[in-house]
């Protein structure tokens, strides 16, 4: 267990609809990152979140957003979902900002019908 | 190009043989290179990270990164059932993470 926290494990929604995914990160640390890994891109970064500020940015899609809140938790929006979206979506979390250290929560498996 | 490419695998090996799995990057700008381990349906485990060149040793695990040819590896030795996973490869720089695609790896007993 990396002590990483994602909610809910499982999610099936149909095309133009908007989800959120939550992220609980580590004790202790800061920063917060978004993968999407799907059979076909592998583990794709799209943003990272340090001390409820964005850090960094990927291939994050103008159609998703995040937010990082002041007790360190964060939130992964998708809206306008297409059938591609459907992936896992992985948080990570480090105590820095370098990225190097990165512990991953369990995903949130979205499904797109 | 892809920032990073990995040998996709599969890898098949009897227990207790030595694996190496391999990845190379294109951006010598790159600052840290990490391994992670990652079993069907979970998130990814960090193995190790280093940021120089040469070998870096963690238990059965060695992660070896040249510079100058932009190549990095792992080697895990005595390797075990247990070690049957998807390993990926991890670069970044700053301000980007970019992750290999993945070599399955499935130790036979």
């Amino acid at each position: 267990d990396s002590g990483v926290t994602q909610t809910p494990k499982h999610l099936i929604t149909a095309t133009g609809q908007r989800v959120t995914l939550r992220c609980s990160p580590r004790s202790g640390d800061l920063s917060v990152y978004w993968y999407q890994q799907s059979l076909d891109q592998g583990l794709q970064f799209l943003i990272q979140y340090y001390n409820g500020e964005e850090r960094a940015k990927g291939n994050i899609l103008e159609r998703f957003s995040a937010q990082q809140f002041p007790d360190l938790h964060s939130e992964l929006n998708l809206s306008s979902l297409e059938l591609g979206d459907s992936a896992l979506y992985f948080c990570a979390s480090s105590v820095g900002d370098r990225g190097h250290e990165q512990y991953f929560g369990p995903g949130t498996r979205l499904t797109v019908t | 190009q892809k920032e990073v490419e990995q040998d996709p695998g599969p890898l098949s090996v009897p227990e207790g043989a030595i694996v190496s799995l391999n990845c190379t990057y294109s951006n010598s700008a790159f600052q840290y290179f990490m391994w992670y381990r990652q079993y069907s349906r979970k998130g990814p485990e960090l193995l190790m990270y280093t940021y120089s060149s040469g070998n870096k040793e963690d238990g059965r695990f060695t992660a070896q990164v040249d510079k100058s040819s932009k190549y990095i590896s792992l080697f895990i030795r005595d390797s075990q059932p247990s070690d049957s996973a998807t390993y990926l490869c991890a670069i970044n720089t700053g301000n980007q993470f970019y992750f290999g695609t993945g070599t399955s790896l499935t130790v036979i007993p």
